[in-house]
């Protein structure tokens, strides 16, 4: 069965310092994996999605993500934080076949520091 | 990305009270979701849909049920609520292009049910 788990649960930061957020997956098939952002009270906005071909893709907001197959890892960089990245951050997993059900991870929430 | 709209965003209400959340997208997106979410945990799909007509229960055992009449319009349905039900609903819609299929999520309902 497919899974994404999360390690940290919390992290803080500095502003201007730089993220690394972590993220493993279990798929018995190509994954599709993405990352979401979600503020406080609100719904999840896509942050960057990996389907195939390069394995560091470039999302908004100034994050990126590089998919190590090897590794079985999706994680999450961005060089230096903003106070407004602070919020709740879901790695999720998913296949192409049918309605693509979505497997989420339990969320890192980042707080920053200023 | 894709408009996709959910009322109300907040609602309390009595236990045995019964309850439709609305979820509706204005891109033509076959596929669409319900995802329940419980405060700091991830999200598990409850219900889905491959397009009109079509519904499907999702991982998570849920007592509520869904109907799928318009494409756009994906109405969630609690016959009796009860404070277990209590959670953030997370409505979601997609479109398969090529390889490549991305959910994308309305703000969500907060439900307290007392």
């Amino acid at each position: 069965a497919q899974s994404v788990t999360q390690p940290d649960i919390h992290i803080t930061v500095s502003e201007g310092a730089s993220l690394e957020l972590r993220c493993n997956y279990s798929y018995g098939a190509t994954p599709y994996l993405f990352w979401y952002v979600q503020s406080p009270g609100q719904g999840l906005q896509l942050l960057l999605k990996y389907f195939s071909g390069d394995t560091l893709v470039q999302g908004i907001k100034g994050f990126e993500a590089e998919f190590k197959r090897s590794q079985s890892s999706f994680n999450l960089r961005k060089p230096s934080v903003h106070w407004s990245d602070a919020a709740e951050y879901f790695c999720a997993v998913g296949g192409i076949q049918g309605a693509q059900k979505l497997v989420f991870g339990q969320g890192t929430r980042l707080t920053i520091n200023p | 990305e894709a408009d996709i709209y959910q009322t109300p965003r907040y609602l309390v209400i009595g236990t045995g009270k019964k309850i439709t959340l609305e979820c509706s997208q204005t891109m033509g997106h076959d596929k669409m979701y319900w995802y329940q979410q419980d405060p700091g945990m991830e999200l598990h799909l409850i219900h889905y849909s491959y397009g009109v007509n079509s519904t499907e229960k999702g991982d998570l055992s849920s007592e509520s049920t869904v109907s799928r009449i318009r494409t756009e319009h994906f109405p969630l349905t609690l016959e009796s609520a009860r404070p277990s039900h209590t959670s953030q609903y997370l409505c979601a819609s997609s479109r398969r292009q090529g390889n490549q299929e991305t959910q994308y999520f309305g703000p969500g309902t907060r439900l307290l049910v007392l």
